[in-house]
């Protein structure tokens, strides 16, 4: 079975521009999880999509936000970029329903300069 | 104010001997605890799990116990091989919580020397 994929691996904006990273869970799985790993903070909890819809928030600004098609592969936006978004983005997938296990892909990097 | 606690940033260890990595939990409502290991630029891999009604769950070479009293959890890898040099990351999930929920601690680097 195929792992979590996640696209782009890399990428770098410049202050004030917007990004979408995209994620394509396992086969079957229909909960999508986004974390932010940033080196003082640790992983940190973004939002969950389970059938497309959000179904929990963490604690970050509006500027990000997600959806999840019906296939459940799932974008998240950040937009008005601002330095302190540089950071690696992951994504992790789950069965959804009483599993608490999530596997995760190998993240994107966002470089903001 | 953290929820979950890696308090050692690092741990090195001789091949073959045991590795025992600690985290420290506040809240009581966390009913389910994760391990995962994590290699530079790929993302954390699910280790091992253990619900809160348990005190012990063995994988293999991995083991995590749960004292739910001292809210502490410790995982033990014996016996500790070079590839299992990495960061290990605790996670916790809340009772009322959404599945995705999980809170992470800041992880501990293990070093594993032939």
């Amino acid at each position: 079975k195929a792992g979590v994929t996640q696209t782009p691996r890399y990428l770098i904006k410049t202050r004030g521009q917007q990004v979408t990273l995209s994620c394509s869970p396992i086969s079957g799985h229909r909960s999508v999880s986004w974390y932010q790993q940033t080196p003082g903070q640790g992983l940190q909890f973004l939002f969950e999509y389970f059938s497309e819809t959000q179904r929990n928030k963490g604690n970050f600004p509006g500027r990000f936000s997600g959806r999840q098609f019906s296939n459940s592969r799932s974008e998240m936006n950040v937009s008005t970029l601002e330095l302190g978004d540089s950071a690696l983005y992951l994504c992790a997938s789950s069965l959804g329903s009483g599993t608490k296990e999530q596997f995760f892909g190998p993240g994107t990097r966002l470089t903001v300069l | 104010d953290q929820q979950v606690k890696q308090n050692s940033p690092s741990l090195s260890v001789q091949e073959g001997r045991i590795s025992i990595l600690n985290c420290d939990y506040t809240n009581s409502m966390f009913d389910y605890f994760l391990w995962y290991k994590k290699y530079p630029a790929e993302g954390p891999t699910f280790l091992i799990s253990i619900s809160s009604i348990k005190d012990k769950n063995e994988d293999g070479r991995f083991t995590v116990f749960l004292n739910k009293s001292a809210k502490h959890l410790s995982l033990h890898i014996v016996p500790s091989q070079p590839g299992d040099s990495a960061v290990y990351f605790c996670a916790a999930s809340e009772v009322r919580g959404s599945q995705g929920n999980l809170i992470f601690g800041k992880g501990t680097k293990l070093s594993v020397k032939p």
